[in-house]
């Protein structure tokens, strides 16, 4: 089954001790990306990567860390974290141009995150 | 910026009727999509109709069409026959297609309640 998984689906830390969440995608797309949702502010985008070993910095970049060593994964990393962080956190993945009509974003299905 | 309005926080709608969420948009691109995606309590993100900007038609999804207004920057989506599945938090977004960042930019999302 085509899907882009994320790991863990719930988490609750304190400020400082730093995690990441894992995110996977089984359908060998270039391109993938992380969102993060706040209420009444929508989705918006942290960081997103073209390919392998080609990452690139979003809206709300400050505080997180990505990398793209292999094609289906994309970890979000956050070194230390704070209370401004909690959110709702998203993967999606995609060919490019993922506008196309046969083409569209996958998400993952979120990562709840609290920061104390 | 580019930016997405979506101007009712929440809607409701009795359960068999028809209902409009309303979308606007903002970009100086030409080429682009968008897109209504449906989140309901489970928070996966749920693609549930797509636009090509260069299409005068508007798209339809069985229950699911837009009313697609390219000069006024419009994007609105009925729902006819309102069911009780249909009760989720309804994002729109958008995607320019320029081969660069394949960032969706959201709107802050419409409640929508059915009625039984």
């Amino acid at each position: 089954e085509a899907q882009v998984t994320q790991n863990p689906r719930y988490l609750i830390t304190v400020t400082g001790k730093k995690l990441t969440v894992t995110c996977s995608q089984n359908m060998n797309h270039e391109y993938m990306s992380w969102y993060r949702q706040d209420p009444g502010l929508g989705l918006r985008q942290i960081y997103y990567s073209m390919n392998v070993e080609v990452t690139d910095k979003g809206d709300v970049p400050e505080g997180y860390k990505v990398s793209r060593k292999e094609k289906r994964n994309f970890p979000l990393i956050l070194e230390s974290p704070s209370p401004n962080q909690t959110s709702l956190y998203f993967c999606a993945s995609s060919p490019i141009p993922s506008g196309g009509p046969h083409n569209e974003q996958f998400f993952g299905p979120g990562t709840r995150l609290t920061v104390l | 910026a580019q930016t997405v309005t979506q101007s009712q926080p929440e809607m409701s709608v009795q359960e068999a009727e028809t209902v409009t969420l309303s979308c606007t948009y903002d970009t100086s691109e030409s080429d682009y999509y968008l897109f209504w995606y449906k989140q309901p309590p489970s928070r996966q993100m749920i693609l549930v109709i797509r636009q090509e900007a260069y299409k005068q038609q508007n798209a339809t999804e069985n229950r699911f069409s837009v009313n697609f207004q390219k000069a006024a920057k419009s994007f609105s989506l009925k729902i006819s026959d309102s069911q009780l599945g249909d009760a989720a938090m309804y994002f729109c977004a958008y995607i320019v297609t320029n081969f660069g960042n394949e960032k969706l930019t959201f709107g802050t999302g419409t409640r929508l309640t059915i009625i039984p």
